[in-house]
């Protein structure tokens, strides 16, 4: 098993619709990552937590550290969100990245 | 600001050759992590250097190493290369005062033929 999961793994969806990506760990962590990757390789951090809700633009993120799932989630989906998300957690202690395999989303016009 | 630059963009090498990938973090950041994604699997971490410092390694063979220079500049260094090493190399940097938020670079494509 998997240290990190995400869920799914490909999601096509029309543009504006909701958008929710899940990302489920087993084992302790200090933060929780969630990384962008578009074609090319080029990755963008796009929120780092421990606990609770960010929020940027139209991007919100959430972690249950309880329940150690996370979730992020796109309103107002647009074809400029196309891109590999990634998420990620970091160990206590030596913060090196352990990652999921990604969720493919494309979103179609 | 400039973010974390990589060099060079694209490395084209042959098999029992050696490769050496260069990172500069950014400014500030003490912390550089090398990663490893291979076509077709995930991001595997490869290293990870603070201070000028080995802190900790993933699961690589040994002819995978690096080091970390007096400006925190960074080099991977990769023997023997193996047709499988083919893949993207990203670099991330961080600081103990950005609470280790990672940071990456563009990356560098090497190709082992």
């Amino acid at each position: 098993k998997n240290e990190v999961e995400q869920s799914p793994q490909n999601l096509t969806a029309q543009e504006g619709e909701f958008i929710t990506i899940n990302c489920s760990y087993s084992v302790g962590i200090s933060a929780l990552h969630w990384l962008q990757q578009h074609p090319g390789g080029g990755i963008v951090s796009l929120f780092m937590l421990s606990s609770g809700k960010k929020k940027h633009g139209r991007l919100i993120a959430t972690i249950n550290i309880q329940e150690k799932h996370s979730s992020l989630h796109i309103t107002a989906s647009h074809p400029r969100d196309s891109a590999v998300y990634i998420c990620a957690v970091s160990d206590f202690g030596n913060e090196k990245l352990t990652f999921g395999t990604g969720t493919r989303l494309t979103i179609i016009p | 600001e400039a973010g974390v630059t990589q060099s060079p963009t694209h490395l084209i090498k042959t098999r029992g050759q050696q490769a050496t990938l260069r990172c500069s973090p950014i400014s500030g950041h003490t912390s550089v992590y090398w990663y490893q994604q291979a076509l077709g699997l995930g991001l595997q971490f490869l290293l990870w250097y603070d201070e000028g410092e080995e802190r900790n390694r993933g699961n690589f063979p040994p002819r995978f190493s690096g080091r970390q220079f007096p400006n925190y500049s960074s080099e991977l260094n990769v023997n023997a290369l193996e047709l499988e090493d083919s893949a993207l190399y990203l670099c991330a940097s961080s600081s103990q005062t950005a609470s280790y938020e990672q940071y990456f670079g563009p990356g560098t494509r090497l190709t082992v033929t």
